[in-house]
């Protein structure tokens, strides 16, 4: 079964927008990290978010929120007031096990979005 | 503070031909990662580094893909012969060992490999 399912293989959002790319996770370790990279067309992998298993409160950076409900295994990245450079390809990522420990992480397929005018 | 460099950043080569890629981690960053995207796939791990040492190579795909770090700095990937299905985009990341970090790994502009 795949661990991380991003349902989304792309998605449209206009500029000034708020826009959600849905993540899905599957494990049975009680502690694990989810995170977000934006890869745009240059080609790099760029950290946005991340949300610990045992944090209370849902991420937060800039425009990036992330929406974690544990019980339903999602970790959704929120970007608000969308531009156009956030034009991208998005990958929702996890790692199993703790903070301290090194992250082998496990890879959705991702979704491109694309902010339109 | 530089960033994890890779190169090249595009290799073109025939079936049957051999290929090294290199990264060079971030400075004092102990973990290296070898993972390959396959198009329209996901971002699959190959391998990770301690230092000099393999921790997990379990993501490997076959003998004919060789990891090295010698002295625990810049890492190549060699793929001797090279198939078809060696074709994808391989990146680089690297981190931070222990502390109460996310554990965030710092990517690479990756390798695009085109084996014709």
């Amino acid at each position: 079964a795949q661990k991380i399912t991003q349902t989304q293989p792309g998605m449209f959002v206009q500029e000034k927008e708020a826009v959600t790319l849905d993540c899905t996770y599957d494990t049975s370790d009680p502690s694990y990290g989810l995170f977000w990279y934006k890869q745009p067309s240059s080609g790099e992998m760029i950290f946005l978010i991340y949300q610990g298993s045992y944090d209370q409160q849902n991420a937060t950076e800039g425009r990036y929120s992330l929406n974690f409900q544990k019980a339903r295994k999602s970790a959704n990245l929120v970007i608000s007031a969308s531009q156009l450079g956030d034009s991208a390809m998005y990958f929702c990522a996890m790692r199993e096990g703790g903070t301290g420990t090194a992250s082998k992480l496990t890879f959705g397929t991702g979704t491109r979005l694309q902010v339109t005018l | 503070e530089a960033g994890v460099t890779q190169f090249p950043s595009h290799s073109v080569i025939e079936k049957g031909q051999t290929v090294t890629l290199r990264c060079d981690p971030i400075s004092g960053h102990d973990n290296l990662y070898w993972y390959r995207r396959v198009m329209g796939k996901e971002i699959k791990f190959l391998l990770h580094f301690v230092k000099e040492s393999k921790q997990d190579e379990s993501g490997m795909p076959n003998n004919r893909f060789l990891a090295e770090r010698t002295g625990g700095t810049y890492s190549t990937l060699k793929v001797q012969p090279a198939e078809l299905e060696d074709s994808g985009v391989y990146f680089c990341a690297s981190s931070h060992s222990g502390g109460r970090g996310t554990g965030e790994l710092f990517f690479g502009e990756g390798s695009r490999l085109t084996v014709l």
